[in-house]
């Protein structure tokens, strides 16, 4: 089955530690993004990336960091600077970088202490 | 950047349709209209979209008013699985970005 695969589902951390989050899509999707959801709270950009070996920050991308050395993969590490990281994580992917249709997967929740 | 407003939430009974209003009063001529759903704690799901003219598909119907400046989302026969937030969006292009804005959505609660 195509599709996004998020893991693990729940992560636990404490403060001060980094921790990085999985990706993975098997829809050979160019472009790919992170969202972060806060309790009640809509959607918002931390990071996308268009293509292989390149990526933006979104809104909110201060005390995050992603690589993208294969299409399939955009993992996410959660710094230590990220004052705030406990929350609800979803990855996301687009046929293209023009295409609006965006497949997510099952979220990370991040529970920082 | 084309923002929109939608009730934070509504109710419908089980088996009636379900009318999800948004306003978009900025939107561009360009920018389609995208709806989104999210069941609780999992990741969003795409439902419909639209640029002027109505659009229908498995799941929704999609009507845009002639202005643009407002849509509904029609769910013809609601079940207890369609209880979820759902979002309506317009397109927001930073840098070259193709990013979904959502917002803080519609929850829609069917009722048995």
């Amino acid at each position: 089955d195509g599709g996004i695969t998020q893991s693990p589902k729940y992560l636990f951390r404490k403060e001060g530690q980094n921790v990085t989050l999985s990706c993975e899509q098997n829809l050979n999707h160019d472009a790919m993004y992170w969202y972060r959801q806060d309790p009640g709270q809509g959607l918002r950009l931390i990071y996308y990336s268009q293509i292989v070996n390149d990526f933006q920050k979104g809104d909110i991308a201060e005390g995050y960091s992603v690589s993208r050395e294969k299409k399939e993969s955009f993992p996410l590490t959660v710094t230590s600077a990220q004052k705030n990281p406990t929350a609800f994580y979803l990855c996301a992917s687009s046929g293209s970088s023009t295409s609006y249709e965006q497949y997510f997967g099952p979220g990370t929740r991040l529970t920082v202490t | 950047d084309a923002k929109t407003t939608q009730p934070p939430s509504m109710d419908c009974a089980e088996g009636r349709a379900a009318n999800l209003p948004c306003n978009h009063s900025t939107i561009s001529g360009n920018e389609y209209v995208y709806w989104y759903r999210q069941i609780h704690s999992q990741g969003p799901q795409y439902i419909i979209h639209g640029l002027k003219n109505n659009e229908t598909n498995e799941m929704a119907s999609l009507i845009i008013t002639e202005d643009r400046k407002s849509s509904t989302l029609i769910l013809p026969h609601a079940t207890l699985r369609d209880t979820a937030v759902y979002y309506c969006i317009v397109r927001v292009d930073q840098t070259g970005a193709n990013n979904l804005f959502f917002g803080t959505g519609t929850r829609l609660t069917v009722i048995p």
